[in-house]
């Protein structure tokens, strides 16, 4: 069975940093697009980017291109999104998701992660 | 940034039969986008329905389809049931890896 599994909730000050992850497991981690969608609370989906773990190739949405970074290690099978400095916007559930096919960014995703709740407050 | 527009909300009665559309701000929406659909219930994560246009994920029922209408791509549910009340998402494809979330539309069943 296909699955990607999430870390949990976390709860941070502004300007701390954080790093969440997503671990794949039931398929070849390494060829498949796997990619970040925020929802903050009452709110709409809203797509982060994506990371091809075999070489880290990323790509990411212009709305949060250089305030997140995504990356991966593929010898454990695990996608990460991280934030160098967390302001109270981020806010939010966090989903991580794989993209359908092998090597591909065409037909959008498949499988999704649980979630992981992120809270940033003084 | 080019928007990716869907109703905000919509009902239906049970039994009938509702099309969502999503569109873009400035163009029109074909399959060279891509479109894909899914489905969030309030605190789950959401669940894909349809993807490339037309074709239904593993598990969805046919009562879900997937097409593109006019200038936009639908999605219709034929034979609303009470389950079937959720928010509905479309997903665009718009080059060099990049994919843009469409606002998304509350359906109620009543």
């Amino acid at each position: 069975e296909v699955q990607l599994v999430q870390s949990g909730a976390e709860v941070k000050k502004p300007g701390e940093s954080l790093r969440i992850s997503c671990k794949g497991s039931g398929y070849k981690f390494t060829n498949y697009w796997i990619g970040w969608v925020r929802q903050m609370p009452g709110k709409g989906l809203e797509w982060m980017g994506i990371i091809y773990p075999d070489d880290s190739d990323s790509r990411y949405s212009p709305s949060f291109q250089g305030q997140v970074t995504i990356s991966a290690d593929k010898s454990i099978s695990t996608a990460y999104l991280q934030w160098s400095g967390l302001k109270a916007s981020d806010t939010a559930m966090y989903y991580c998701a794989k993209w359908r096919e092998e090597g591909s960014y065409y037909y959008g995703m498949d499988v999704w992660g649980q979630g992981t709740t992120v809270t940033v407050s003084s | 940034q080019t928007v990716v527009t869907q109703e905000t909300s919509f009902s239906v009665s049970p039994g009938g039969t509702v099309t969502l559309t999503c569109g873009l701000s400035s163009g029109s929406v074909s399959t060279s986008y891509y479109p894909s659909w899914y489905q969030q219930t309030p605190g789950q994560a959401p669940r894909t329905l349809i993807y490339s246009t037309n074709t239904r994920s593993s598990g969805v029922p046919d009562r879900f389809s997937g097409s593109i209408l006019g200038n936009k791509a639908a999605l219709t549910i034929t034979g609303a049931q009470a389950d079937d009340e959720s928010d509905y998402y479309c997903v665009l494809y718009m080059g060099s890896g990049t994919v843009v979330f469409g606002g998304g539309t509350k359906l109620t069943v009543l």
